[in-house]
């Protein structure tokens, strides 16, 4: 398997500007879960979703985030209208149902200026 | 809410013992994890520890568990420079894992 996959691995954007973040789970895991990190809060949960349906996204920092998983092998992040306090990493992982270990992709570095 | 704390920075030589440190709030934990983030790379698992543990050992790693404490350590015995990185502790909270911020270990030669 490629393991969980992230695009894009880098972006940079201005100010404004709506970012769509994409993941690719491992097949036949059930869990997904979008983290954010930074220097500052280290690494946070987002929003996480069980069988494609969003569990808690009490993490969401605010209203201009929004995530969704249509299907079990894809899923977005959109930050609408993205801010500079927005540049972090962030991880999408996706959870073995059986053993419940997170594997964790390599992360889409955003940088808003 | 779930809390898990950890010191941010460690130094060792290479050849040392290195611990680090966890504590955690949530007295429910089943699991807790050790997970290592090597640089511009996502987080990858080491090892766990299931709580009615007190002590689980992998080849050069070694993980404690204070129930009663609710600490957590993760001993690497004779590190080497490829074991600089950042390790994460982290407990489950339900479905989601929940981490500390990570210590950066640094290993001299």
């Amino acid at each position: 398997d490629a393991g969980v996959i992230q695009s894009p691995r880098h972006e940079v954007t201005e100010m404004g500007q709506e970012v769509t973040l994409r993941c690719k789970p491992i097949s036949g895991h059930n869990s997904l879960f979008w983290y954010r990190q930074t220097m500052m809060r280290g690494l946070e949960l987002l929003i996480y979703f069980n069988n494609n349906v969003p569990i808690d996204d009490s993490g969401m920092p605010e209203d201009r985030f929004s995530a969704k998983m249509p299907n079990a092998s894809f899923s977005t992040l959109k930050i609408q209208p993205s801010e500079p306090r927005d540049s972090a990493v962030y991880f999408c992982a996706s959870a073995d149902r059986n053993t419940g270990e997170l594997f964790f992709g390599e992360g889409s570095r955003l940088t808003v200026l | 809410g779930e809390d898990v704390e950890q010191s941010l920075f460690l130094s060792v030589r290479e050849g040392d013992s290195s611990v680090i440190n966890c504590t955690y709030t949530d007295s429910s934990s089943t699991y807790l994890y050790w997970y290592k983030q090597e640089p511009g790379a996502g987080l990858q698992l080491l090892t766990y520890i299931f709580s009615n543990m007190d002590m689980k050992q992998d080849q050069r790693l070694t993980v404690l568990l204070n129930k009663k404490d609710k600490h957590l350590s993760l001993r690497i015995a004779d590190t080497q420079t490829g074991d600089s990185a950042i390790y994460f502790c982290a407990d489950r909270a339900g479905t989601a894992l929940i981490f500390g911020k990570g210590t950066t270990l640094s290993v001299s030669s």
